[in-house]
Formats: structure tokens, sequence, C-alpha cells
């Protein structure tokens, strides 16, 4: 079946730094999706980017399909966005998640 | 999650007990799904359902089987609870399969 890797695993910041987050997928996909889940165990959808790339204020997401990957941009950092990142990728009826990335936002 | 709850949200077992937990949704979408969440594993597909009474299984279908008589009820049910099924279990709902996912809150089942 289809691989998703997401790196890096773990990532700690202060407050008002950037970050990336990187997904990397092995097959063609229908649909890729980033989600959220917030330290209460609540996920989140941030952004449905099956290729190109989107803003949501301080978000932002990018996927080359060609290329088999997505990238998330959080700019400016806060202590909410603490939490755990997941990339999810569609194919078919079936939707694959990555392990996805802890990130913890430091004051 | 608006539009999709999940029952009970915290279950204790014991281990070979029948167990079923319950997802509903007031947003008539077609998709519904059941996953489970482990450490080091992201979300795991057990199965889901296109329509009323129409289920496929997923990655992890193993030990359990689904029921959707109603287009607003999904039931996974464990026949014999074991310890490697105590995990954190989200329900899903999309309009087409594709995009729109809205999770629910999820249910902890603890199996012992």
């Amino acid at each position: 079946g289809i691989q998703v890797e997401q790196s890096p695993p773990d990532l700690i910041l202060q407050e008002g730094a950037n970050s990336t987050l990187r997904c990397n997928f092995s097959d063609s996909v229908n649909n890729l999706q980033w989600f959220h889940q917030n330290p209460w165990g609540q996920l989140i959808n941030l952004f449905y980017i099956p290729s190109g790339t989107k803003q949501n204020g301080r978000l932002s997401a990018t996927t080359v399909a060609t290329e088999r990957y997505s990238l998330l941009y959080i700019s400016s950092s806060q202590t909410t966005d603490s939490g755990v990142y997941f990339c999810a990728v569609v194919m078919g009826n079936d939707m694959r998640f990555g392990a996805g990335t802890r990130l913890t936002v430091k004051p | 999650d608006a539009g999709i709850t999940q029952s009970p949200r915290h279950k204790v077992t014991e281990t070979g007990t029948p167990v079923t937990l319950r997802c509903h949704q007031t947003e008539n979408h077609r998709y519904m799904y059941w996953y489970r969440q482990d450490p080091g594993h992201g979300l795991r597909l057990i199965h889901y359902s296109y329509g009323v009474k129409d289920t496929d299984k997923g990655e992890v279908s193993d030990g359990y089987s689904v029921s959707r008589s109603k287009t607003e009820d999904f039931l996974l049910t464990l026949e014999s609870a074991t310890s490697s099924q105590t995990s954190v279990y989200f329900c899903a709902i999309s309009i087409n399969g594709n995009y729109g996912y809205t999770f629910g809150s999820g249910t902890r089942l603890t199996v012992v």
C-alpha cells in the first residue's frame, strides 16, 4: 500500500519562530489533507490540497504532486499551535495517515 | 465536533467481552469511517461505509465488524475484545470520500 512519511517526528520552537513540516508519499493520490490534533485530542482539518499552494492566516501549504511531497509552513508560531500535525493522502475510498509531527511551541 | 458525535467517550472493558462503539452524524454525509490511533502509527483505517449497508475493510480490520442500517449511524463492534485493541477510536464523515473530512472527538477504549 501507499507509504506516507512525515518529518521531522518532533519539533520544538520558541514562540515567534517559523517552521516547515514535510510529508512524502509513495504513489499518486487523489487528495492530500493536513490535520492538526490539539493537546485535547481533537482533529482539525487545516487544508485540502491535492496540488498547488494555499494559505490560511499564519499557515500555508504546498503540494507538488508530481514529486510526491507536501509542505506545511507555520509562521510566527504561537503556543496554541502546539500539538501533532498529520498529513493524510486519499486513494480511492481510503485515507492513509502519516505518523505525524509533534510540535511544541514554548513561550 | 459539530454534526458528529461518538459514544461512549471512555470505556474500560474486560478481555473477551463484546464492545460496540457508536458514531452518529447529522450531516447526511454518505461516507463514514472508523479509525484507531496508537502511538507511533498515526491513524489507521479499520472499516468504512459508502452508504447504508455498504461497508468495506480498511488497513486493520481483523477483530472488528461494522454495521450501518441508517445513514446517520455507524457502529463498530469488537466481538471479543483483546488487550491489543486498547486504543483511541475516531469516527469520521465525508461528503464524497475525497475531501471535507470531519472527525468526532474520539472514544478511549481500555481492555484489561
